[in-house]
């Protein structure tokens, strides 16, 4: 099983949809990353989490420790939001390295 | 401000030769990383640095070396390509903290 598991692997969404990604994880950690990887193949870093709530723009993101869960929310979806949205986790004791998880492909059709 | 440069952006190799992915960052990240990413996987760590002159292995390092001569450059070198070395590659750093992770825009590489 691998230690950072998304869901769901592919999305399909209408454009103004309101979008959930999951990311659960089964090992401790010290931070949570969101990355977006477009069709080109580039990876942005979205958001770094350690508790609580993030936003930026339409993008939410939030993350309960004790449940090992995260989740990022896309409100108001638009096709130029269709990528792939990659959960990462630094393991405690381990802040050098990100363990990922395998992506999301998200479409958004207009 | 560049961030992570990566070159070449494409590769196609033949069984058996050798190459170098380069990695630069102009940011004075002390902390630098090469991953592989297969199709349907997440990525996998191949060697990281914490700092000129320091690295280490990831966990997929088999067939790969790396150097890192100054705080800037990241050199990723395969020997004796293999086809299950086709993948595409990311070089990538970060800032004290690790706040936040800056990437590189890739390597498509393939062995024929």
């Amino acid at each position: 099983k691998n230690e950072v598991e998304q869901s769901p692997q592919n999305l399909t969404a209408q454009e103004g949809e309101f979008i959930t990604i999951n990311c659960s994880y089964s090992v401790g950690i010290s931070a949570l990353h969101w990355l977006q990887q477009h069709p080109g193949g580039g990876i942005v870093s979205l958001f770094m989490l350690s508790s609580g709530k993030k936003k930026h723009g339409r993008l939410i993101a939030t993350i309960n420790i004790q449940e090992k869960h995260s989740s990022l929310h896309i409100t108001a979806s638009h096709p130029r939001d269709s990528a792939v949205y990659i959960c990462a986790v630094r393991l405690s004791g381990s802040a050098r390295q990100l363990t990922f998880g395998s992506g999301t492909q998200l479409t958004v059709l207009p | 401000n560049a961030g992570v440069t990566q070159t070449p952006k494409f590769r196609i190799l033949k069984i058996g030769q050798s190459m170098t992915l380069q990695c630069t960052q102009d940011m004075n990240h002390n902390y630098m990383y090469w991953y592989r990413q297969d199709p349907g996987m997440g990525l996998k760590l191949i060697y990281y640095s914490v700092g000129a002159g320091i690295t280490d292995k990831g966990e997929v390092p088999n067939g790969y070396n790396v150097s890192r001569s100054t705080t800037e450059d990241f050199p990723l070198r395969l020997e004796l390509a293999a086809p299950s070395q086709t993948s595409v590659y990311f070089c990538a750093s970060s800032p004290p903290g690790f706040t936040e992770a800056f990437f590189g825009q890739g390597t498509r590489l393939t062995v024929v």
